[in-house]
């Protein structure tokens, strides 16, 4: 069946880069998401990409895609302390989402 | 000016107990969602509803049921409530139902049962 996979756990210093990967099953998977949730918090879409893009950049982040491998990456540039939290990616499907899931990001000060 | 609000937040309640979660949005969509998130933070989807439809039921047990009473609002009620239960409650909503809609979701509701 479909399946979306993520590492749990990543650390990083504050001011370095982070990659968060995700890696999913479903090849008709159109939109990629990802999604940040602070402890306590609901789900806040940070941002997405449509499956005939390989890159996109918005201010910090920038995700990529590889469609081949069926693979996904959000980098966030200079992280801040702010920016620990969960991160999920998702794979659109028909009429739902697939969630992976999550990758914790701590960043040290 | 909260787009996709659920009440109540928090919820403790014992077992066997019958409890209904809120949910409502104001952005005007045809779609909504239940998820529910675990201990361990897996999120998976549980029901969907397109204009007061039924179009997703992922498997859930027969103690939990939707109702959406109209676009704007489904609602969670949940019979005969058991440990397992325990989760945190997250609705969503979407335009509409096609491919690549974006879901916005609420603040979830933490359910512990006891």
């Amino acid at each position: 069946g479909e399946d979306v996979e993520q590492s749990l756990f990543l650390s990083v210093r504050e001011g370095d880069s982070s990659v968060i990967n995700c890696t999913y099953t479903d090849s008709s998977s159109t939109y990629l998401y990802w999604y940040k949730q602070e402890p306590g918090a609901g789900l806040q879409l940070l941002t997405y990409i449509f499956s005939n893009m390989d890159m996109k950049q918005d201010q910090r982040l920038t995700v990529l895609l590889n469609k081949k491998d069926k693979h996904l990456s959000l980098r966030i540039a200079d992280t801040q302390t702010g920016d620990s939290a969960i991160y999920f990616c998702a794979a659109s499907g028909t009429y739902k989402y697939i969630f992976g899931t999550g990758t914790r990001l701590k960043v040290l000060a | 000016d909260t787009a996709v609000s659920q009440t109540p937040k928090y919820l403790v309640t014992q077992m066997g107990n019958d409890k209904s979660i809120k949910c409502e949005q104001n952005l005007g969509h045809d779609t909504m969602y239940w998820y529910k998130q675990d201990s361990k933070k897996f999120l998976k989807i549980m029901f969907s509803y397109n204009n007061k439809e039924l179009i997703i039921n992922e498997t859930v047990p027969n103690r939990f049921s939707p109702k959406s009473p109209d676009k704007a609002h489904l609602n969670l009620h949940i019979n005969s409530l058991e440990l397992g239960d325990s989760a945190v409650y997250f609705c969503a909503s979407s335009r509409t139902t096609g491919v690549g809609e974006t879901q916005y979701f609420g603040p979830g509701t933490r359910l512990l049962v006891l």
